[in-house]
This record gives C-alpha cells, structure tokens and sequence, in this order.
C-alpha cells in the first residue's frame, strides 16, 4: 500500500496568494483528518471527514481555510489569501473502521511543508 | 492551552542511557497513545494504552498509562541513537475519534 499520499511536499508562495494542499488517502479508509504542525502550537487538528462528509470543522483558524472532499479518494485544503502565519506543515491522515466499529489508527502522509513570505 | 503537557521538551543523552519522557493532563481520556515523529516525515503509531494502570513493554520501549487515565510515560531502557525523534503523546475520548496532540519531547541520543 502507498500510505496517505500528499502534494506538494514543499510550498513557498507569497502573501495573498491561493494556495492548495492536496491528500490522497489510504485506499478503503473512510475518515479523513488534516492537521496542521508548527513549533509554537504543536499538532493541531483542523477538520475531519468521515465519508466524504465534514464532521468537524472546528479546528478551522479562519474563514480563509477551506476543506473539501469530493470523493472517497481526494481532498483538498484551499488558503485564500494566504498569510505568513499560515507557514507551517500541513498534515493529512486517514483511518478505517475495525471489527467492533472501533476505528484503527491513524495513517499520516509524510506533510506539506507551506512557507508563506 | 494544549490539554496535554508533555515534559521535558528536549532530551539529550548518550548512547546506553535510559530516559523517560511524561505527559500529563487534567482531563481524563478514554486512551492515550504514544507517537514518533522523524524529520519529514508524519507522526507513526507506538502504542495505544486504553486501561487505568496498564503497561505495554514494545522491545526496549514501555509505556504506563496512569491509574486516572488523566496522564502517562514513555521509558527507553538503553537508549540507541535510532530512537532520536519527536515523540508525541495524544488523548481521545470514548464520544469521538478526534486526537488532542500534546507539544512533543525532542529525544537526541548521541552515539
């Protein structure tokens, strides 16, 4: 299996900028989750799907952050305009659900990397 | 405010060292589980620890989730610098799956 699959690994775009982050989740898994990692927050959960459907968006800093999921096997994060605060790693994770209805662990992609100047 | 402190934030040790890193909260989770995180790369799953008092041993690794369930440890016995990385304690619920990550410790072993 290729594990949750990320695009672009790295982005440097200047402020006011769109910027799209791409997922690709493990094949099968039905919940999605994007997270974002900086040094002064830590790892912060910003939304999550499960089939296709947004459950919480709680996490969501802003009205300039967007999240879609159009299909079982893509979802993106929209900025618009971005910010230089929006510089940090981008996470993207994905999970199925087990005998029992527990759900397994949570798969991470390997991040995008955002510099905003 | 992270719901998860985690402490130290940094820890440097030689080589054939033991270290123990915590993470404690007020709140009580349903589980705790335990992450490494390497340069580039995403967070990957240690262990899970779902009972009050229980200890999972992983190879050199154990790990102890408190008798509350508000707080656990992480031991590394002989410490190898193949376990430098961040590692990540994170809480859930029982009502959902969400994850509430704490801010990380930074182990370096030196060889």
């Amino acid at each position: 299996d290729a594990g949750v699959i990320q695009s672009p690994r790295h982005e440097v775009t200047e402020m006011g900028q769109e910027v799209t982050l791409r997922c690709k989740p493990i094949s099968g898994h039905n919940s999605l989750f994007w997270y974002r990692q900086t040094m002064m927050r830590g790892l912060e959960l910003l939304i999550y799907f499960n089939n296709n459907v947004p459950i919480d968006d709680s996490g969501m800093p802003e009205d300039r952050f967007s999240a879609k999921m159009p299909n079982a096997s893509f979802s993106t994060l929209k900025i618009q305009p971005s910010e230089p605060r929006d510089s940090a790693v981008y996470f993207c994770a994905s999970l199925t659900w087990v005998a029992g209805g527990k759900p397994s662990e949570q798969y991470f992609g390997p991040g995008t990397r955002l510099t905003v100047t | 405010t992270q719901l998860l402190e985690q402490s130290p934030q940094f820890l440097s040790i030689q080589e054939g060292e033991n270290l123990t890193v915590y993470c404690n909260s007020s709140s009580v989770f349903s589980s705790l589980q335990w992450y490494r995180q390497e340069p580039g790369e995403g967070p990957v799953l240690l262990v899970t620890v779902v009972t009050g008092g229980e200890v999972k041993k992983l190879k050199r690794l154990t790990f102890q989730f408190g008798d509350a369930r508000k707080d656990s440890s992480l031991h590394i016995t002989a410490a190898q610098p193949g376990d430098t990385g961040l590692y990540l304690c994170a809480g859930t619920n029982s009502n959902d799956y969400k994850l509430s990550f704490g801010a990380g410790t930074t182990v370096t072993v030196r060889a």
